[in-house]
């Protein structure tokens, strides 16, 4: 099956800073990887994902970049904001052969300091 | 229009107990996902289902089960409770079977003590 390993598990930043957060994937079926932001207390919420016919994916300060023949992806966040801070996790899936459930990783703890 | 519903918000059981959670999806959703979250993971998949049929089940005992009705809401049921079925219990919604997006519910915070 699936294992998706993220890093780091902590990520402390200055407000401003940009915060980088990675992920790799060992299932070359996958084919679509998303990322959750989860706040304390509420469900997972997608921010942004990528496919794997494109490189890189922007939207706004958020960008996500994957590599498919190292089979890692990553999260970035520039001009970080306090409201930034929350839990980021990172999945991978395939889109076909009739399995379509995420593997997520652990998790990585962004707190964004004012 | 109302995003992933879930109740209830929390729950204290005692173990050997039985659990019953419940899940709205987005309207037009047919496809209902339930995932298990630890403190400090990422959810763990427990069952899928597609127009009242499981699609996929994860590593969890058979304790664990799960049904669709017919306007798509769904039950999660856990018998026999032990303490570490503690978790937060997420249901997540998509359109059909193969969409890429997933919309996740608030959760159901299950404590058994």
């Amino acid at each position: 099956g699936e294992n998706v390993e993220q890093h780091p598990s902590t990520l402390s930043v200055q407000e401003g800073d940009s915060a980088v957060i990675k992920c790799t994937y060992s299932d070359s079926a996958s084919n679509y990887f998303p990322w959750y932001k989860q706040e304390l207390g509420k469900g997972p919420q997608l921010i942004i994902d990528i496919r794997s016919n494109v490189g890189e994916k922007k939207d706004q300060r958020i960008a996500v970049t994957l590599n498919k023949t190292a089979k890692h992806f990553s999260l970035h966040i520039t001009e970080t904001q306090p409201e930034d801070s929350a839990v980021y996790f990172c999945a991978a899936r395939a889109t076909s052969g009739g399995s379509y459930i995420p593997t997520f990783g652990r998790g990585t703890s962004l707190i964004v300091h004012p | 229009d109302a995003g992933v519903t879930q109740s209830p918000t929390h729950l204290i059981k005692t173990r050997g107990q039985h659990v019953t959670l419940r899940c709205s999806p987005i309207s037009g959703h047919k496809s209902v996902s339930w995932y298990q979250q630890v403190l400090g993971q990422g959810p763990q998949f427990i069952f899928q289902y597609y127009e009242k049929e499981e699609r996929g089940r994860g590593n969890f005992p058979d304790r664990f089960s799960a049904r669709q009705f017919p306007n798509y809401s769904s039950e999660l049921n856990v018998n026999a409770l032990l303490l570490g079925d503690s978790a937060l219990y997420l249901c997540a919604s998509s359109l059909p079977l193969a969409a890429y997006e997933q919309y996740f519910g608030p959760g159901t915070r299950l404590t058994v003590t």
